[in-house]
């Protein structure tokens, strides 16, 4: 079945220490969004990708990074962690830009001790 | 700032009744609404779409749209247990925005 997949599923980290997510999709959708959700709020959009051309959002704190090496991996860094950032990170793709529904994986939900 | 408003709930019903979810939205020029469920823990899963005036029907679950008033609603007929979960309303802005905005959610509880 076409699917997003994120690994992992649950990552334990420490403060200040680098920590990566991982996405991946079989739907060859052109679009990849990152989003940050925390508990009992709205989905935040971090940035995403259409194709190459990355996006990032605003208000996107520095301390957060993206990659994406080719059409079905997308990469999430954030470079220091903090307390704040503990929260569920969701992936999502879409076929094109506008217009178009997104599609959810699974979420990696990060703890930061 | 654009902005999509849900009560928070919890919103209880009891197992074959009628659920019904709300939802209004700031951007007057928004083209596109989504309805996702979400249970405790998970990703938001789709439920259903909706891009013109009226209703929308997909087996149990209703959307309803009316541009006009700014605002979006989905039914649940015959609810059930399964069905509790947080509902999310997600709107994407027409003339070439991305980005969807979420309501916070509401949480919807089946009593047996």
């Amino acid at each position: 079945d076409a699917m997003v997949i994120q690994n992992p599923r649950y990552q334990v980290t420490q403060f200040g220490k680098p920590v990566t997510l991982s996405c991946s999709q079989t739907l060859n959708h052109n679009v990849m969004y990152w989003y940050q959700q925390k508990s009992s709020q709205a989905p935040k959009l971090l940035f995403h990708y259409y194709d190459k051309d990355f996006n990032n959002e605003a208000d996107t704190p520095d301390n957060f990074q993206s990659r994406r090496p080719n059409t079905s991996f997308c990469f999430l860094d954030i470079r220091s962690p903090g307390l704040g950032d503990a929260a569920m990170y969701l992936c999502a793709t879409s076929p094109q830009r506008y217009q178009e529904t997104q599609y959810f994986g699974p979420g990696t939900r990060l703890l930061v001790l | 700032q654009k902005e999509v408003e849900q009560n928070s709930g919890p919103l209880s019903v009891p197992e074959g009744a009628i659920a019904s979810l709300n939802c209004t939205y700031s951007d007057r020029g928004s083209q596109s609404f989504f309805w996702y469920r979400q249970y405790s823990g998970k990703s938001p899963e789709l439920i259903m779409s909706i891009y013109s005036n009226g209703d929308k029907e997909d087996g149990r679950f209703t959307a309803q749209l009316n541009k006009a008033s700014q605002y979006v609603s989905l039914l649940i007929r015959d609810s059930q247990p399964s069905d509790s979960a947080t509902y999310l309303c997600a709107v994407l802005s027409g003339a070439g925005s991305y980005q969807l905005t979420f309501g916070k959610g509401t949480k919807l509880s089946v009593i047996p």
